[in-house]
């Protein structure tokens, strides 16, 4: 069946602007994870959403950062105003439940100017 | 301290070749650990979950050493298919479903 898909694959914006991303997870799975993968580096968790409880946000490294679950379905993670340290692959997982194996997407690859 | 600590290598070896590389954790009360792999430029796939009691798959066998905090990966008779950059995951205290990813252990088998 389909996996996790993300758009965009690349995204090239200037300072300041807000881009969104999107997640597509695999049809009833219940979790979604969104991490942040810098050049180098290992992945960084930024939100986790969970069925209909509300998401954890604890990992969102700023105000800037926010993101979105409609139900069991699509995501997106929207960054305002963005900064150049944005600069990074956003990956996105999901598990059929929690702690059960992550399957991720192929991240948008995003550069800031 | 980092959560999860691991050596980046890169470990070049002959094919046909062992390979065995740690990862430490910093939390006690983690439950679940794993390695995924992630290859150049593309998302991490799981590779194994690893069990109290060590365990293998095909040529891969993992083990977890809880009093000195670590988890170990070693892959036997290498195939140039294994080069990759290999990540240690841990989870948190049971019910924590965040997970800890190391920054990753780059194998490079050569022909």
């Amino acid at each position: 069946g389909a996996g996790v898909s993300q758009s965009p694959s690349n995204k090239v914006t200037e300072k300041g602007k807000d881009v969104e991303l999107r997640c597509d997870p695999i049809s009833g799975h219940t979790a979604l994870y969104w991490y942040r993968q810098r050049l180098g580096q290992g992945l960084e968790f930024l939100i986790y959403f969970q069925g209909n409880s509300a998401p954890d946000k604890s990992g969102l490294p700023s105000d800037r950062f926010s993101a979105e679950r409609t139900g069991e379905s699509v995501s997106t993670l929207t960054i305002q105003r963005t900064q150049q340290e944005d600069s990074a692959v956003y990956l996105c997982a999901s598990s059929l439940v929690f702690m059960d194996t992550q399957y991720f997407g192929p991240g948008t690859r995003l550069t800031v100017l | 301290r980092k959560e999860v600590e691991q050596d980046p290598g890169p470990f070049n070896v002959p094919e046909g070749a062992t390979v065995a590389f740690n990862c430490t954790y910093s939390n006690s009360a983690s439950q679940s650990f794993f390695w995924y792999r992630q290859d150049c430029r593309k998302e991490p796939k799981l590779l194994m979950s690893v069990y109290s009691s060590g365990n293998e798959d095909g040529r891969f066998t993992a083990q977890l050493n809880r009093a000195s905090q670590y988890i170990s990966l070693l892959i036997r008779d290498s195939k140039l298919s294994d080069s990759a950059t290999y990540l240690c995951v841990v989870s948190g205290k049971t019910g924590d479903y965040k997970l800890s990813f190391g920054a990753g252990t780059t194998v490079t088998v050569r022909a």
